[in-house]
């Protein structure tokens, strides 16, 4: 079955560790989303990715890195400068081979920072 | 700037009654629209979502959604609500860079 991945489910950190998130999808689709959700503020996009070996900022990149070598996967790092890293992390992809494709969501990952 | 507000932060409804989540939007070229669903934990499945043409859109499970232009609304419906369609719900716009930008959130409660 096509789909996206998220691992792990649940992540725990201590405080000033960096920690990586991985999304992997099989959906053949070239653009990569990261999102963060926190109750009551939706979802704010992290980094974006419309193809291979190139990213964007969006709009709180701050604290955050991604890369993005192989078409199938867009690991996120929460480094140790994301002041509240503790969230549910979400991931999605999207066909970009017309203009109104929709994006498809990974089941999420929580990050709990101690 | 584009934004999305969903002014209904919880709704309670009663199983088979039915159900209407307010969406307003701010764009200034003509939207991409959609509608997610999200179950506690889990990630976002899309409802339906509308481009262009017929401005009442079917979705998945029942639902449906009126694109008015001049109200600069979508809303989202759904004639008879069951147990299962407690979730949260999400509209979110499209822009030409093909990013979407989310709402706050709806968050559904249904009760026998």
């Amino acid at each position: 079955d096509g789909g996206i991945t998220q691992s792990p489910k649940y992540l725990f950190r201590k405080e000033g560790q960096n920690v990586t998130l991985s999304c992997e999808q099989n959906l053949n689709h070239d653009a990569m989303y990261w999102y963060r959700q926190d109750p009551g503020q939706g979802l704010r996009l992290i980094y974006y990715s419309q193809i291979v070996n190139d990213f964007q900022k969006g709009d709180i990149a701050e604290g955050y890195s991604v890369s993005r070598e192989k078409k199938e996967s867009f690991p996120l790092t929460v480094t140790s400068a994301q002041k509240n890293p503790t969230a549910f992390y979400l991931c999605a992809s999207r066909y970009t081979g017309g203009r109104e494709n929709e994006q498809f969501f990974g089941p999420g990952t929580r990050l709990t920072v101690l | 700037a584009q934004s999305v507000t969903q002014p209904d932060i919880h709704i309670t409804v009663s199983e088979g009654a039915s159900l209407e989540l307010r969406c307003n939007y701010s764009y200034g070229a003509t939207p991409y629209l959609f509608w997610y669903v999200q179950s506690p934990g889990q990630g976002l499945q899309l409802l339906l979502k509308y481009f262009s043409g017929d401005t009442l859109v079917q979705g998945i499970k029942g639902f449906e959604a009126e694109f008015k232009r001049s109200q600069s609304s979508f809303n989202l419906r759904k004639p008879s609500v069951h147990w299962s369609d407690a979730a949260e719900y999400f509209c979110a716009v499209g822009t030409g860079a093909n990013n979407l930008f989310f709402g706050t959130g709806t968050r559904l409660t249904v009760i026998p």
